[in-house]
């Protein structure tokens, strides 16, 4: 069956470090990856998403690769803020179904 | 403000009782969702609409029904057949069922009494 793993342990970076969270897969094939940001007690928001295609794609600080060989996937935050602190998950997917992972935690401090 | 409106944040349920938890948007969204969240798992599809008067079981459906009547609603009834029911529940749209870049609602947390 398909799988997806995200790091479960939180990742505690000094603020104007880049963060790199890394999601993995196997026994999948998606047409596309997406990443979210859930805060506590909140519903995810949307960041990003990249088709199985595309090698790279960046909006203002973030930055996500997708390399279908190592079925693997990079989020980047660079220059990350306090205010960066969060839960990310990755989602996996097609038209048919759509797949999430458990989320890596990332904690900035100052 | 275009958005989705879940309620109540806070639920409770009693043995036995049907519970019934409220999504709405304002996106003009084709599609929307229903998804459980529990500590340390993945979402979970509880239930979709691609369209109204239309909808489909997702992975875990049982002890769940839905309805679909308006574009704006897709209100979700936890059965007293859902014998586990207490999670974070999380109501989503998008403008087509296409599983990409999902609107989430804030969420109801549910919990047995």
């Amino acid at each position: 069956s398909q799988k997806i793993e995200q790091n479960s342990e939180a990742l505690n970076i000094q603020e104007g470090k880049t963060a790199t969270l890394t999601c993995n897969y196997t026994n999948y094939s998606p047409a596309y990856l997406q990443w979210y940001r859930q805060d506590p007690g909140r519903g995810p928001v949307f960041l990003l998403l990249i088709r199985e295609n595309e090698k790279e794609k960046r909006k203002e600080r973030l930055k996500v690769t997708f390399d279908t060989t190592l079925k693997q996937s990079l989020f980047h935050i660079t220059a990350s803020q306090p205010a960066d602190s969060a839960t990310y998950l990755c989602a996996l997917g097609d038209t048919d179904k759509l797949i999430f992972g458990t989320g890596t935690r990332l904690q900035v401090f100052p | 403000d275009g958005g989705i409106t879940q309620s109540p944040k806070y639920l409770f349920r009693k043995e036995g009782q049907n519970v019934t938890l409220s999504c709405e948007q304002n996106l003009n969204h084709d599609a929307m969702y229903w998804y459980r969240q529990d500590p340390g798992q993945g979402l979970r599809l509880i239930y979709y609409s691609q369209i109204v008067n239309d909808f489909q079981k997702g992975d875990i459906a049982e002890g769940y029904s839905v309805s679909r009547e308006k574009k704006e609603s897709f209100p979700l009834t936890v059965t007293s057949a859902q014998k586990n029911p207490t999670a974070f529940y999380l109501c989503a749209s998008s403008l087509i069922a296409t599983n990409e870049k999902l609107f989430f609602g804030s969420g109801t947390q549910l919990s047995v009494l």
